[in-house]
């Protein structure tokens, strides 16, 4: 499969934990998004990568949360001290440069407990 | 910010008739607007999109159309499958983030 995949597809936790999750984008594509979807909603961007540079984080990505894309090829998504509320799918998108169709990953569906 | 509105939330048509989704946006700067269909428990797939210097693109049975100034859009299925049962998403494109609408789950009856 040479599309984005996430690991893991499932993650429960316990609140106050940390969990932390992979994507990994189609080959050479050098942009990189992270979205949050809870049911029955549209995803909401967090974050934007363009090689190893972070350039864009949303209001939603508190201080809790964080990413890393090191060598400008996979990401991890990192939330501290989950809550609850933090229970939704994360899912990771790539494209290439020079293009503005994004495609999705499978997405990591979080349940904090 | 960005702000995407869709409607119906929800969308029951025959097998064989037509579905049509419409979506309003806030920020005029947006110049990019993809359509995705999400099955359930599987990604959003891209299924059709339009740039903001196009009126109409088709693909098959599926088309969209953009008015930039009323800033709507909208997304017409023809000849409805069952296969076309699915959660559609509307999003607008701003600085290369993505702003989606809430969804429409369209159920195709056979």
């Amino acid at each position: 499969d040479t599309g984005v995949s996430q690991n893991p597809r499932h993650k429960i936790t316990k609140r106050g934990q940390n969990v932390t999750f992979r994507c990994d984008p189609i080959s050479e594509h050098n942009r990189l998004y992270w979205y949050r979807q809870t049911l029955g909603q549209g995803p909401e961007f967090l974050t934007y990568f363009q090689n190893e540079a972070q350039l864009e984080k949303s209001r939603l990505l508190s201080d809790r949360f964080s990413a890393e894309r090191p060598k400008g090829s996979f990401s991890t998504l990192e939330i501290q001290r989950t809550e609850q509320g933090d229970s939704a799918m994360y899912l990771c998108a790539s494209s290439p440069s020079g293009t503005r169709e994004q495609f999705f990953g499978p997405g990591t569906r979080l349940t904090v407990l | 910010g960005e702000n995407v509105e869709q409607h119906p939330s929800t969308l029951s048509v025959q097998e064989g008739d037509s579905a049509v989704i419409k979506c309003t946006y806030s920020d005029s700067a947006s110049n990019y607007f993809p359509w995705y269909k999400q099955e359930l428990g599987k990604r959003p797939q891209l299924i059709i999109d339009i740039r903001s210097n196009v009126g109409e693109k088709k693909d098959q049975r599926i088309a969209v159309t953009l008015n930039k100034t009323a800033k709507h859009f909208s997304l017409h299925i023809t000849e409805t499958q069952p296969e076309d049962s699915a959660v559609y998403f509307c999003a607008a494109r701003n600085d290369y983030k993505l702003s989606f609408g809430a969804g429409t789950t369209v159920t195709v009856r056979a």
